[in-house]
């Protein structure tokens, strides 16, 4: 595909209940993040992927939260045991490598609601 | 205190006008990012600045490393600009993390 999926778009679930975000990078891309946006709020870094590394974790909330990449493709965000406060907007981008210098372009994002 | 501000955080304008949005930071930064949110919640990777300004069409970004601050210009507004604009810097001590700043929300009136 031309830019980064993200799928569900839109996902509703209950309390207590375990969800599955999926992202699509743009292929050939290395580095990929996930980040989430409460409602009225700024962006907020989740988990950092970089090719086969280990991922910089530092920003998941909670051990609710987990993720997964496999190689340079599909990255999984897995939260359990939703909470009303998981309820957010779980944006995901890649780029062609974790260097400083390299734009990341974001997948439109799955909006989470927790009820 | 943010390590990433935005002034102002709400912006009105009538369509023509010439609009700056303005980014401040306190941290010692690699990069400095300036993104746009549409209103459905996509993200737009607008610029990517480590020094000096650049130029997209009628936008317009400039940073000054040694005051620590960035501005975007928008010249000759249009209502299609009307979004969240977002400041985002790559922290020298946080390794790829970005730190975002609160937002920017413009309206543009015709």
């Amino acid at each position: 595909g031309a830019g980064v999926s993200q799928s569900p778009s839109n996902k509703v679930t209950e309390k207590g209940k375990d969800v599955e975000l999926r992202c699509d990078p743009i292929s050939g891309h290395t580095a990929l993040y996930w980040y989430r946006q409460r409602l009225g709020q700024g962006l907020e870094f989740l988990i950092y992927f970089q090719g086969n590394s280990a991922p910089d974790k530092s920003g998941l909330p909670s051990d609710r939260f987990s993720a997964e990449r496999t190689g340079e493709s599909v990255s999984t965000l897995t939260i359990q045991r939703t909470q009303q406060e998981d309820s957010a907007v779980y944006l995901c981008a890649s780029s062609t490598s974790g260097t400083v210098n390299t734009e990341a372009f974001f997948g439109q994002g799955t909006r989470l609601t927790v009820v | 205190k943010n390590e990433v501000e935005q002034s102002p955080q709400n912006l009105t304008a009538q369509e023509g006008e010439f609009i700056t949005i303005n980014c401040s930071y306190s941290v010692g930064i690699s990069a400095l990012h300036w993104l746009q949110q549409h209103p459905g919640g996509g993200i737009v990777s607008l610029f990517m600045l480590s020094s000096g300004k650049k130029k997209h069409g009628r936008l317009i970004a400039t940073i000054n490393i040694q005051e620590k601050h960035s501005s975007l210009h928008i010249t000759a507004s249009h209502p299609r600009d009307s979004a969240v604009y977002i400041c985002a810097v790559r922290d020298n001590n946080a390794g790829n993390m970005l730190t975002f700043g609160g937002g920017t929300r413009l309206m543009v009136k015709p």
